[in-house]
C-alpha cells in the first residue's frame, strides 16, 4: 500500500461547482497534515493545514478522520483559478514540520467556465 | 522577504558530468530539506537536515547522490556522475520547528 494514495483526476468542474477529494494514508501514527497546491511548473505551495477538529479557510475546508485514515478537502464556489494539482501530504514520522513529508502524487483539478 | 532561493533554475548536461545544486533556506529557519519530482513518481523526500545535521538520508537513490550542509544559510546536492533517468525536478524547502514547509522554485534537471 502507497504511504500516501490520491485520486490523479483529472476533475473537470464547471465555475461555481463544489469539488471534494479524498486521500489516504497508511502510517497511523502521523500526526501532522496538510494540503497543498501545485501549479504547473512551480513549486508546492501550502494552502493549509488538516487539524482533528476539521478546518476551514473561506471557500477551503479540510477534515480528517483518524479511524478511516483520510483526509479530504472540500471546495466551494469554485473559481477558475482555483484549477491546480492538490496535493495530499503527510508527515513521514509521528510529530510535525520538521520532519520530511509525504507527498501524495496529486489531484489535477481543472475548472471550467 | 526573501523565500527559499535555489540555484541554478535549470541545468542541461551530459550523462557522466557532476552536477551541484544549491540551496538558500529562509533566514531563521532550521529544517532543510531536498526533494525530487518526477511524473512517475511524484515529490520524493531525498533527504533533509536539522540545524546543519542531516537527520534521514533514506531517500537517497544511490551513493551517487550526495547533500552537504555547512552553515544554516547553504546547502548543496551534488550527483556524480549523472545519468538521464536523474533528469526530474528538484525542489529544496526549509521550515522553522513544527511550522510548515516553505519550498523554492525548484531546478529543472535535464542529463542527456
Amino acid at each position: 500500500r502507497k504511504e500516501v494514495e490520491q485520486d490523479p483526476g483529472p476533475f473537470n468542474v464547471p465555475e461555481g461547482a463544489t469539488v471534494a477529494f479524498n486521500c489516504t494514508y497508511s502510517n497511523s501514527a502521523s500526526q501532522s497534515f496538510f494540503w497543498y497546491r501545485q501549479d504547473c511548473r512551480k513549486e508546492p505551495k501550502l494552502l493549509m493545514s488538516v487539524y482533528s477538529s476539521g478546518n476551514e479557510d473561506g471557500r477551503f475546508t479540510a477534515q480528517l478522520n483518524r479511524a478511516s485514515q483520510y483526509i479530504s478537502l472540500l471546495i466551494r464556489d469554485s473559481k477558475l483559478s482555483d484549477s491546480a494539482t492538490y496535493l495530499c501530504v503527510v508527515n513521514r514520522y509521528s510529530g510535525g514540520g520538521a520532519d520530511g513529508l509525504t507527498f501524495g502524487k496529486g489531484t489535477h483539478l481543472i475548472i471550467q467556465p | 522577504d526573501a523565500g527559499v532561493i535555489q540555484s541554478p533554475r535549470h541545468e542541461v548536461t551530459e550523462m557522466g558530468q557532476e552536477v551541484t545544486l544549491r540551496c538558500k533556506p529562509i533566514s531563521g529557519h532550521n529544517s532543510l530539506f531536498w526533494y525530487r519530482q518526477t511524473m512517475m513518481r511524484g515529490l520524493e523526500l531525498l533527504i533533509y537536515f536539522n540545524n546543519n545535521v542531516p537527520i534521514d538520508d533514506s531517500g537517497m537513490p544511490e551513493d551517487r547522490f550526495s547533500a552537504k550542509m555547512p552553515n544554516a544559510s547553504f546547502s548543496t546536492l551534488k550527483i556524480q556522475p549523472s545519468e538521464p533517468r536523474d533528469s526530474a525536478v528538484y525542489f529544496c524547502a526549509s521550515s522553522f520547528g513544527y511550522q510548515p514547509q516553505h519550498f523554492g522554485d525548484g531546478t529543472r534537471l535535464s542529463i542527456l
